[in-house]
Order: structure tokens, then C-alpha cells, then sequence
């Protein structure tokens, strides 16, 4: 079965630090690959989004994701955080013959310091 | 563009007692799911629709969990009888397909006494 690990439950950093989220998953074949993020008070979005070509895709509010297949892996990474980017960010996996089921982690709370 | 609407947003029952969630999804958007997201966890996926076709609803618990979309649009879940377990936050989301990026509703969150 396909399962989503992400290395971190919370994270505290301070403003203008650089942020990585690990993100693990378990599937061998092709797969699509999302992070999605829920500031406080409002609904899951789209953070950015990877189905192929070059593994390294940006988002929106100046993250990026890089897509390691050999790894499994695909980290969030952003090189300085803002206050407004106190949230929770989940990594979720499309797998299966691309169905559309999302497996999503278990989410990591990013608290971020001014 | 309107997103995905849900109703209501709270909802506190007691335990064997009935409940219904509605989800409007993005107008044109033939998928729709409910997803059920428990404290500290992420969503898991309890149903898919392919316009009104369940076409993954492998996780639903069907003793207690129902769902149905009408006309290929709007979506209603229920539980009956709640249980404590039920406790959660449901999540509706919709897309163009099954491959398309999904937009998720504010939930509905369920609590169970």
C-alpha cells in the first residue's frame, strides 16, 4: 500500500531562515507528487505541484519542491520564511494508475518566529 | 470563481444520533471527493465520484457511512448512528478529473459527544 512520511511533526524557525520539509513515500511506479499548505483558519491549497519533466518545480510564495525518484523523496524547501508562513504543509502522493486518491502525510507545523 | 462550498461548518451531536454533510464542488468539475481528516493526521480519502458514479468508496465505512451525488453536482455524506470515533474534520474537494489538481472545501468539523 502507498503511504506518505514527513520527517517532521512541528518546526519553529525565525524569520528569514531557510525552511526544508522532508517528504518520503512508498510506491514504485510513476507518480504525481503535491504539497499542499492550510494557514490557520482557512482551507487546503495547492502549494505546488509535480507530474514530470524537471524535477525541480517552484510554487507559489517562493517554495520549491525537488523530486528525487531514486530517493523516493520529495522535499519542500523555501531559502527565507516569513511570519505568514506559519501553517501546516502536507505532502500527498497520486499514485495507482493516477485515480485521483490523494495519500497524504501526516502533516508538519511550521510556527514561524518575527 | 467560487470554490468548493460545504455545509455546515460545526457541527456538535451526541453519539447515535444522525448527521449530513453538503459539499457544492467548483461548477464544471466532474470529480468530487470526501475526505476525512482526524487530529494531527492528514485527509484519507473515504469516497470518489466520477460525476454520480462511486467509483472508490473502498474506505467508507458502509455499516454506518453513506453518500450519494445527485444529477453529477452537489454531494451530501451521512452518518448514522454517530459514533465518538466519527470525531473529525470532512473534507470535500473537486477537480476536472481524477488527475487534476484538487481544490479543497473549508471542511466540516464533527464533533461527537
Amino acid at each position: 500500500a502507498q503511504s506518505v512520511s514527513q520527517h517532521n511533526h512541528h518546526v519553529i524557525l525565525s524569520e528569514a531562515a531557510s525552511l526544508e520539509l522532508g517528504c518520503n513515500y512508498s510506491y514504485g511506479g510513476t507518480v504525481n507528487l503535491f504539497w499542499y499548505v492550510q494557514y490557520p483558519g482557512q482551507h487546503l491549497q495547492l502549494l505546488l505541484k509535480y507530474f514530470s519533466g524537471d524535477p525541480l518545480v517552484k510554487g507559489i510564495k517562493g517554495f520549491e519542491a525537488e523530486f528525487i525518484k531514486s530517493k523516493f523523496s520529495f522535499n519542500l524547501r523555501k531559502p527565507s520564511v516569513q511570519w505568514s508562513d506559519t501553517a501546516e504543509y502536507f505532502c500527498a502522493v497520486n499514485g495507482s494508475g493516477n485515480t485521483g486518491k490523494l495519500i497524504f502525510g501526516q502533516g508538519t507545523t511550521l510556527q514561524v518566529k518575527p | 470563481e467560487a470554490g468548493v462550498v460545504q455545509s455546515p461548518r460545526y457541527k456538535i451531536i451526541e453519539k447515535k444520533q444522525p448527521v449530513a454533510f453538503w459539499c457544492n464542488p467548483i461548477s464544471g468539475h466532474n470529480t468530487l471527493y470526501w475526505y476525512r481528516q482526524n487530529l494531527g493526521q492528514g485527509p484519507e480519502l473515504l469516497i470518489r465520484y466520477e460525476n454520480e458514479e462511486a467509483v472508490d468508496d473502498s474506505q467508507l465505512p458502509k455499516d454506518r457511512f453513506s453518500a450519494e451525488r445527485l444529477k453529477g453536482v452537489d454531494s451530501t455524506l451521512k452518518i448514522q448512528p454517530a459514533e465518538l470515533g466519527d470525531s473529525a474534520v470532512y473534507l470535500c474537494a473537486s477537480s476536472l478529473g481524477p488527475g487534476y489538481e484538487q481544490f479543497f472545501g473549508p471542511g466540516t468539523r464533527l464533533t461527537v459527544l
